[in-house]
């Protein structure tokens, strides 16, 4: 079965940091292409981020541009979103999904990251 | 990054079909085929149900069909269901490497 967890959010104060993860299993995921969306509480989905099979290529939305990083370790089936700086904005419901066709094909339950003081 | 511009809301009665458009830039829907479509019930995942403009992922209803027209893009859904009832995204790759969804639609079946 194809599977994505999300975990590691949590609340944070802000200006500090967090990272999320997402272990995958199901699929050949060190050769897919990975993407981190958002949902803030009552708004619409924003594209966050994206990391292509190797790790070799990256792109963030302007709103996370600096403060926030995508990595993978292909050796535990894993993505990881590293954030720093945290916004109250950059409060949401974080999923990460599979690319296919530059489509999400596949997506996580989603992680809960709260950025207040 | 501007947001792709859906209808707030549509609405249809049961067994009708309705039309979600979807209308972006000539840095995106207008450059490239690579529009996907997504339901999401509130409190549920998202779910893929149009990628590449037109194509539908395996298990998804041929109810659903998708089209594209110069920098406009169209999700179809026809004879509607109660379980269409959810919010409608979609999405375009953009000129800049990155993807960009659209502000969601919220339909609602009568």
């Amino acid at each position: 079965e194809v599977q994505l967890v999300e975990s590691g959010g949590d609340l944070v104060q802000p200006g500090g940091s967090l990272r999320l993860s997402c272990a995958a299993s199901g699929f050949s995921f060190s050769n897919s292409w990975m993407h981190w969306v958002r949902q803030a509480p009552g708004k619409g989905l924003v594209w966050v981020s994206y990391i292509n099979s190797d790790g070799s290529s990256t792109s963030y939305a302007d709103s996370v541009k600096g403060r926030f990083t995508i990595s993978r370790d292909n050796a535990k089936n894993t993505v990881y979103l590293q954030m720093s700086s945290l916004r109250a904005e950059d409060t949401a419901v974080y999923y990460c999904a599979r690319d296919k066709a530059y489509a999400m094909s596949v997506w996580g339950q989603g992680t809960t990251v709260t950025v207040s003081s | 990054q501007s947001a792709l511009t859906q209808p707030a809301s549509v609405s249809g009665s049961p067994g009708q079909s309705i039309t979600i458009s979807c209308t972006g830039t000539s840095s995106d829907v207008g450059a490239y085929n690579f529009v996907s479509w997504y339901q999401h019930h509130p409190g549920k995942v998202p779910k893929l149900m149009i990628f590449e403009v037109s194509n539908r992922p395996s298990g998804v209803s041929n109810r659903f069909s998708g089209s594209k027209s110069g920098s406009t893009a169209s999700l179809t859904i026809s004879g509607l269901q109660a379980e269409d009832e959810a919010d409608y995204y979609c999405s375009s790759y953009t000129s800049s490497d990155t993807r960009v969804f659209g502000g969601g639609t919220r339909l609602t079946v009568l």
